[in-house]
């Protein structure tokens, strides 16, 4: 059973545009939500997080939403650049100190300049 | 940023032999280490958390005596796939949390591809 679930495999955007990835979740315990940022053969990179008491956080270009009655986070990423074509997973956590983090199964975006 | 480093990148062995990744944390005291291995187009799934000085726990369906954790020291953390197979060809990450600059997220190692023969 997927806790974490990301239900576009891909993503294409134009550079310059807007990309948005979703993530929907089933487990109410999760608390902390991050996002990763993966090229092939690398470990993922972390991008940004949200705790389970914020809908909203920003960093730069990349901004999170949090909406926890549904159960669904999102990446926005504006403007989206060539070098942000990597796969994302969204990833949940049920405690402050990371213990245990749960990935979905990425999203992969090209952004095509 | 926190750095963590895994050897060897790629391995490749044959059928029946034991192989051992390293994963490090190069500056910062990582208490707890993960262990995850990715199958191609899939998603990283966590195989076992390791804290410093005491035993891995391991998730649901992995096999402890089969994949053996040892973390024996603040900054080092290693996996040993034991008589590996032809299944067990995979991409292992492992991360680490701790004190002081690796403390608010897990940091990743770049990965180590395992190709059995």
């Amino acid at each position: 059973d997927q806790q974490v679930k990301q239900n576009s495999p891909s993503l294409s955007v134009q550079e310059g545009r807007i990309s948005i990835l979703n993530c929907d979740y089933t487990n109410s315990m999760f608390d902390y939500f991050l996002w990763y940022k993966k090229y092939p053969a690398e470990g993922p990179t972390f991008l940004i997080s949200i705790s389970s008491i914020k809908d909203k956080n920003e960093d730069g270009r990349f901004t999170v939403f949090l909406n926890k009655s549904a159960k669904h986070l999102s990446l926005h990423i504006v403007p989206s650049q060539p070098g942000d074509s990597a796969v994302y997973f969204c990833a949940a956590s049920e405690s402050t100190s990371y213990d245990k983090v749960i990935f979905g199964p990425g999203t992969s975006l090209s952004v095509i300049p | 940023g926190a750095v963590v480093s895994q050897h060897p990148s790629w391995v490749i062995c044959k059928s029946g032999t034991s192989v051992k990744i390293e994963c490090r944390s190069l500056d910062f005291q990582a208490t707890t280490m993960f262990w995850y291995r990715q199958f191609p187009k899939q998603s990283l799934m966590l195989m076992a958390t390791s804290n410093e000085g005491s035993k891995a726990t391991y998730e649901q369906g992995v096999e402890k005596d089969k994949f053996l954790i040892n973390h024996a020291s603040l900054t080092l953390s290693t996996l040993t796939v034991t008589s590996a197979h032809p299944e067990d060809s995979s991409f292992y990450i492992c991360s680490a949390i701790g004190q002081g600059v690796g403390q608010e997220t897990q940091y990743f190692g770049p990965g180590t591809r395992l190709l059995v023969l």
